[in-house]
């Protein structure tokens, strides 16, 4: 079966860097999703990988490794307001998209 | 970028009625589409799957009598939560998929049932 693996919480504290992984079994691979979520809200795009390497964007960088189906965000200078939950979402050979059950991340001053 | 449309954004409803909320891309179509619901300080959790022209494929835990999905068109999907009870009471979220794009995300529908 197809399988997203995301940890459930994380804990870090503001200012520092946190790396939130995500480990995918899937039918196929047609690209990787970032989303972020706060409570309450509609999650929001952060990134999309489809080839292998690092992909940055300001304070947020996510990298894929496809022969290890894997990734990861990671997130620097962590302000308060990056505490949310994270999804990662993965495309198969099929462009059906698979969700991961998120991760929260918990800032702390 | 693409706009989905969620409504109601909230509802109150009384313990065993029904309650309808409704999911329509405005500018795209859509052949997929999630549903999830959101417990407080949980993460959103996928309920249902609906591609187009077949059937809701639910998550397990999900009763597929309780949450009823139409995926009525490429462009409108509702979820029914039929015979709600206070247990029910939760952040309900749809998302559409191009299968090109990300996926997109209704505002939500807070939902208490008293």
């Amino acid at each position: 079966g197809q399988n997203i693996d995301q940890p459930t919480e994380m804990t870090a504290t503001e200012g520092a860097i946190v790396q939130i992984n995500c480990t995918y079994q899937t039918s196929g691979f047609n690209g990787l999703f970032w989303y972020q979520q706060h409570a309450g809200e509609a999650p929001t795009f952060l990134s999309y990988n489809v080839l292998d390497g690092l992909e940055e964007k300001g304070r947020f960088s996510s990298f894929l490794s496809r022969s290890k189906g894997y990734s990861y965000l990671l997130l620097k200078e962590l302000q308060m307001k990056d505490s949310a939950s994270y999804l990662c979402a993965v495309r198969d050979s099929n462009y059906q998209l698979i969700w991961g059950a998120g991760t929260k991340l918990i800032i702390k001053p | 970028g693409a706009v989905v449309s969620q409504h109601p954004s909230r509802v109150i409803c009384k313990s065993g009625t029904s309650v309808k909320i409704e999911c329509r891309s405005l500018d795209f179509q859509a052949t997929t589409m999630f549903w999830y619901r959101q417990f407080p300080k949980k993460s959103l959790m996928l309920m249902a799957t609906s591609n187009e022209g077949s059937k809701a494929t639910y998550e397990q835990g999900v009763e597929k009598d309780k949450f009823l999905i139409n995926h009525a068109s490429l462009t409108l999907s509702t979820l029914t939560v039929t015979s709600a009870h206070p247990e029910d009471s939760s952040f309900y979220i749809c998302s559409m998929y191009t299968g090109n794009t990300e996926a997109f995300f209704g505002q939500g529908t807070r939902l208490t049932v008293v």
